[in-house]
């Protein structure tokens, strides 16, 4: 099966600062990349969906200014959490899919923990 | 009413017994289904999807889909301590896996040596 991975797999920031998580597709073009929030002991809750070169397109409730994704090649998107407060910390997962795959192919995820 | 239900569990079940997980779903308009594992601190795995209703067998595992009572169900057999995890449904749209999917909150699957 086609590769995602995440960097970094884990951080710890103070509270106030901004944290980049990046999703990379290792051998496939991913048209689409999926952003997911997992809250202990809950379920994965959709955050956004970005398209290689256009906008992405945020589920209800998901501040877009606080969580800014990008997605400006086929192998690569970005999360940025904005100005992070402990209620952000949550275990962050990105899936992708392209073209060529039948489903959508999920990170080993990045754990952020902010104090 | 939520979009995905699941029994949150805790479900035990002997080694080497049959495990069953339920699932089922308001909406008549989806297409298809997928089924998760999810280790403690690990991302989902896809164990696997089905989009026909009845079964579809791969290995220890089988997928039941009945669209018109909308649930769909995993079996797994002969089960093993490794298969002790948080068992994740999902469902998604006519375009399978290549759009978003929406998750329950998952089973969690113990399995008793």
């Amino acid at each position: 099966g086609a590769v995602v991975s995440q960097h970094p797999s884990w951080v710890i920031c103070k509270s106030g600062t901004s944290v980049k998580i990046e999703c990379r597709s290792l051998d496939f073009q991913a048209t689409t990349m999926f952003w997911y929030r997992q809250f202990p002991k809950q379920s994965l809750m959709l955050m956004a969906t970005s398209n290689e070169g256009s906008k992405a397109t945020y589920e209800q409730g998901v501040e877009k200014d606080k969580f800014l994704i990008n997605h400006a090649s086929l192998t690569l998107s970005t999360l940025t959490v904005t100005s992070a407060h402990p209620e952000d910390s949550s275990f962050y997962i990105c899936s992708a899919t392209g073209t060529n795959t039948d489903t959508q192919y999920f990170g080993p995820g990045t754990r952020l923990t902010v104090l | 009413q939520k979009e995905v239900e699941q029994n949150s569990g805790p479900l035990s079940v002997p080694e080497g017994a049959i495990a069953s997980l339920n699932c089922t779903y308001s909406d008549r308009g989806s297409q298809s289904f997928f089924w998760y594992r999810q280790y403690s601190g690990k991302s989902p795995e896809l164990i696997m999807f089905i989009y026909s209703n009845g079964d579809k067998e791969d290995g220890r595992f089988t997928a039941q889909l009945n669209k018109a009572s909308q649930y769909v169900s995993l079996l797994i057999r002969d089960s093993q301590p490794s298969d002790s995890a948080t068992y994740l449904c999902a469902r998604g749209g006519s375009n399978f896996g290549n759009e978003k999917l929406t998750f329950g909150t998952g089973t969690r699957l113990t399995i008793i040596p």
